[in-house]
């Protein structure tokens, strides 16, 4: 059972599209963090969110962390090709990390 | 600084042999990490290191693996009698704090 709870599990969409990734859990973190992550390679970190409620922008990604730092989500504005690849969403509690099982995100010319 | 370096890449070993993996972390980073990560999921903690001293193991790390960091640098992860569920990526990660992590490239394990 994953600690963390990623949805949803695939999406397919077209370049130009917007689209939301959710990150959710019973748990309270310290941070959340979100990692792309391409086959073959290890995950990079993209952001790491500390206070709740906080939001972060990236370019065309805009991170959220909930109000009781439980949940976070990801938007990516007007999707292109090379944002395809897997998402990780992490959380940090005390020492360690704990991973979802990630979003893979296909996004089509 | 290159960044955190797993070797081998890819390694290939018969069911029941030994197999050891090293990392090389950021030089300045004193928190070190082992994940094992398998098709269609995220990566699965295994254990941690603030400078050597090995400070939390997950139940996943059965008594078949080992992993050390001698001398608070370089680590290595040992896999004893490997068994075909052993098959996974196998990643390193290291940090100096708990705000981002670097990530290696990873050591695949195949075990036939």
């Amino acid at each position: 059972t994953q600690l963390l709870e990623q949805s949803p599990q695939f999406l397919s969409i077209q370049e130009g599209e917007n689209l939301t990734v959710y990150c959710n859990s019973s748990s309270v973190f310290s941070s959340l963090q979100w990692y792309r992550q391409e086959p073959g390679e290890g995950p990079v970190l993209l952001v790491t969110v500390v206070t709740g409620g906080e939001v972060k922008k990236l370019k065309r990604l805009t991170f959220q962390f909930g109000d009781a730092r439980k949940d976070s989500s990801l938007h990516i504005t007007a999707a292109q090709p090379g944002d395809t690849g897997l998402y990780l969403c992490a959380g940090v509690t005390n020492n360690d990390m704990r991973f979802g099982a990630g979003t893979r995100l296909t996004v089509k010319p | 600084d290159t960044g955190v370096s797993q070797d081998p890449r890819h390694k290939i070993t018969k069911r029941g042999q030994n197999v050891t993996f090293r990392c090389d972390p950021i030089s300045e980073h004193n928190r070190l990490y082992w994940y094992r990560q398998t098709l269609g999921q995220g990566p699965e903690f295994l254990t941690y290191f603030q400078n050597e001293a090995q400070l939390e193991k997950s139940r996943l790390l059965s008594d078949r693996f080992s992993a050390e960091r001698p001398k608070g640098s370089f680590s290595t992860l040992e896999i004893q009698r490997t068994e075909q569920g052993d098959s996974a990526m196998y990643l390193c990660a290291s940090s100096s704090g708990t705000l981002g992590y670097t990530f290696g490239s990873g050591t695949r394990l195949t075990v036939v």
